[in-house]
Formats: C-alpha cells, sequence, structure tokens
C-alpha cells in the first residue's frame, strides 16, 4: 500500500469554476476525511465518510462544497463556484475507526 | 466550541539546542491526543498517539508527555538538527466517533 494518494498536487481555477479533487486512501481503512488548511492556521475539519456514509459536516463545508465516496472506497471533494477564500490547502486522511490516522499530501488550491 | 492551542507558535533554534513545545486541550472527554510532524510538501506524519494520563513516549531524539487532568501535553527534542524542522502539529480526538481538532502548530527552525 502506498499510502493516502490525492490528486492533483497543485490546482488553480478563476474564481467561479467548479474543481474536484480526489483522494484515495488506504484500501482496509473504513474511515476517509477531509480537512482544510489555510496560511497560520491548522487544518480543520470539513467531513468525514465511515465507509460510503458521511457522518459529519462542519459549519465550514457551504452548500457550495459536496463531498462522495462511492462505494466506501476513493472520496471526492467538489467546490462549485470557487470564490477566492477556497485557496487553501486540502488534506485528506482515512483511518481504521479511531485508529491509525494517515494523510495524504494534500490539493493546493489557488483561485485567482 | 473546542479549543487545542499550541504554543510558542515559532521557535529557531540552533543545531544541538534541545527544545519543547507545548499542546493544550480540553480535559473533558479525552480520547486520544496525537502529534504530527508536517514538513513542506510532504503529508503530515504521526509522531505518537497518546491516550493515558501520565503517557510517555519517545522516539529516537523526540519524546511526548501526557497530562489529561489538566489537558496539556508536552513535546521535546532533544540535540536538534536542521532535519527537524519542520511545523509540528498537536490534535486532540475527543471520543471514538470524533473527529481531529487541531492546534494551529509550532514552526521549528533549526540552524546549522
Amino acid at each position: 500500500d502506498t499510502g493516502v494518494s490525492q490528486n492533483p498536487r497543485h490546482k488553480i481555477t478563476k474564481r467561479g469554476q467548479n474543481v474536484t479533487f480526489r483522494c484515495d486512501p488506504i484500501s482496509e481503512h473504513n474511515r476517509l476525511y477531509w480537512y482544510r488548511q489555510t496560511l497560520g492556521q491548522g487544518p480543520e475539519f470539513l467531513t468525514y465518510f465511515q465507509n460510503e456514509a458521511q457522518l459529519e459536516k462542519s459549519r465550514l463545508l457551504s452548500d457550495r462544497f459536496s463531498a462522495e465516496r462511492p462505494k466506501g472506497s476513493f472520496s471526492t471533494l467538489e467546490i462549485q463556484r470557487t470564490e477566492q477564500g477556497d485557496s487553501a490547502m486540502y488534506l485528506c486522511a482515512s483511518s481504521m475507526d479511531s485508529h491509525g490516522y494517515t494523510f495524504g499530501s494534500g490539493t493546493r488550491l489557488t483561485v485567482v | 466550541i473546542l479549543n487545542v492551542e499550541q504554543s510558542p507558535q515559532s521557535l529557531h533554534v540552533q543545531e544541538g539546542d534541545s527544545t519543547n513545545f507545548t499542546c493544550s486541550f480540553p480535559s473533558s472527554n479525552f480520547y486520544a491526543l496525537h502529534w504530527y510532524r508536517w514538513e513542506t510538501a510532504k503529508s503530515p506524519e504521526a509522531l505518537f498517539v497518546m491516550t493515558l494520563n501520565g503517557d510517555e513516549k519517545k522516539k529516537g531524539r523526540i519524546s511526548a508527555t501526557l497530562n489529561t487532568k489538566e489537558g496539556y501535553s508536552y513535546l521535546y527534542i532533544k540535540g536538534s538538527q536542521p532535519e527537524d524542522s519542520a511545523t509540528y502539529l498537536c490534535a486532540f480526538l475527543g471520543g471514538s466517533q470524533g473527529n481531529l481538532i487541531f492546534g494551529k502548530g509550532t514552526k521549528l527552525s533549526v540552524k546549522p
């Protein structure tokens, strides 16, 4: 297993465009998390899945954000009508229940 | 709102210096305290997962202690090396069904 993989590594987009990021977790992990990190802040929780069920969503996750985890494997995070304030590092992590959290390298989004 | 605080925000030391950082977290509903090391362009690397009051863990020159009753953890680095330069994050887990709540991190720079 190569760990948690995120694609793309970097994304530059114009304001108003839609973007989608992908996360491939460690295959035997049942939980998958999305975090967002902006300059000077620690990673902030966005949402998490247990298998294919989305169990919790942060208030940070506006209605322009949607996440899916079809079949409980990889996950996608889509941001519609991007705004400059969406510029951040988007981190994905996976775990088996609450053990063994492993993070990906993140996708850095820049909205211009 | 659960708050995880880290201090100092940044630290500049000389090679060979020993250093320590603090993480404070809610003392109620404690499940685990995680420490991560995050280098630029890499994924956050898990250092320690601490669960029991009085826990003390060690990995090479890095060690950590935990006090769940007063809600703090210390991370120590003995004989800092330039390769220790990174942001050190702590994260609180309140309950096995919860998600990690991160501090803002301590950015360590070690000069040769």
